[in-house]
């Protein structure tokens, strides 16, 4: 079984500032791990997601991930925030073999001026 | 290049009526998932189907059920509806056999409100 959770349902950084983002799992198989944006009246959209090898992923608008698995962590990170980057994050873990798709709760980000 | 669509955006329905939602994948994708997210919450897996089968199922009672057709959309029901039923439903569509979620695309999703 797989499961997945997201500490800090609202996190708030200043504009320019770091992004971090926290996401651990618990997966009894190798897991595929996610991160997906969601911006208010939208469906979700994928941003990085690691399935085997290198283990810190590079995403999309200059986001990226670093699979732990000694820690069961799948952190997303930002080095600099901006406004655009508002919305709600939502980490998700598969079993290697694709069976069911879990998310987190989500982590709505504010980007302060 | 057309992404998943989803009819309709908005939808009221009264407790014990049932409901369809509908789906159309992505161009060239065969697979389709249904997920369930209700307010502050992540989405929850419903159902996939592939090959016009249902091949996955979450934990959701008998009273969702789905159907694939040869063009690749979906149609997802729910009957008897309940209050807890009011939530986002949404639509995705991956390419390949069940279980290839990792390329999944999702549509922006049919608010259902129960009164």
């Amino acid at each position: 079984a797989q499961s997945v959770t997201q500490l800090g349902s609202h996190v708030s950084v200043s504009e320019g500032a770091l992004v971090l983002l926290r996401c651990n799992y618990s997966s009894s198989v190798p897991p595929y791990l996610f991160w997906y944006v969601q911006y208010p009246n939208q469906g979700l959209q994928l941003l990085l997601k690691y399935t085997t090898g290198a283990t810190l992923v590079k995403g999309i608008n200059g986001f990226e991930a670093e699979f732990k698995k000694s820690e069961t962590s799948f952190h997303l990170t930002k080095p600099s925030a901006h406004m655009s980057d508002a919305a709600e994050y939502f980490c998700a873990v598969s079993g290697s073999t694709g069976n069911q798709f879990y998310f987190g709760t989500g982590t709505s980000l504010t980007v302060i001026p | 290049d057309a992404g998943v669509t989803q009819s309709p955006t908005h939808l009221i329905k009264t407790r014990g009526q049932q409901v369809t939602l509908r789906c159309s994948p992505k161009s060239g994708h065969d697979t389709v998932s249904w997920y369930q997210q209700a307010l502050g919450q992540g989405p929850q897996f419903i159902f996939q189907y592939y090959e016009e089968e249902e091949r996955q199922r979450g934990n959701f009672p008998d009273r969702f059920s789905g159907h694939q057709f040869p063009n690749y959309s979906s149609e997802l029901n729910v009957n008897a509806l309940l209050l807890g039923d009011s939530a986002l439903y949404l639509c995705a569509s991956t390419l390949g056999p069940g279980g290839r979620f990792y390329e999944q695309y999702f549509g922006p999703g049919t608010r259902l409100t129960v009164t």
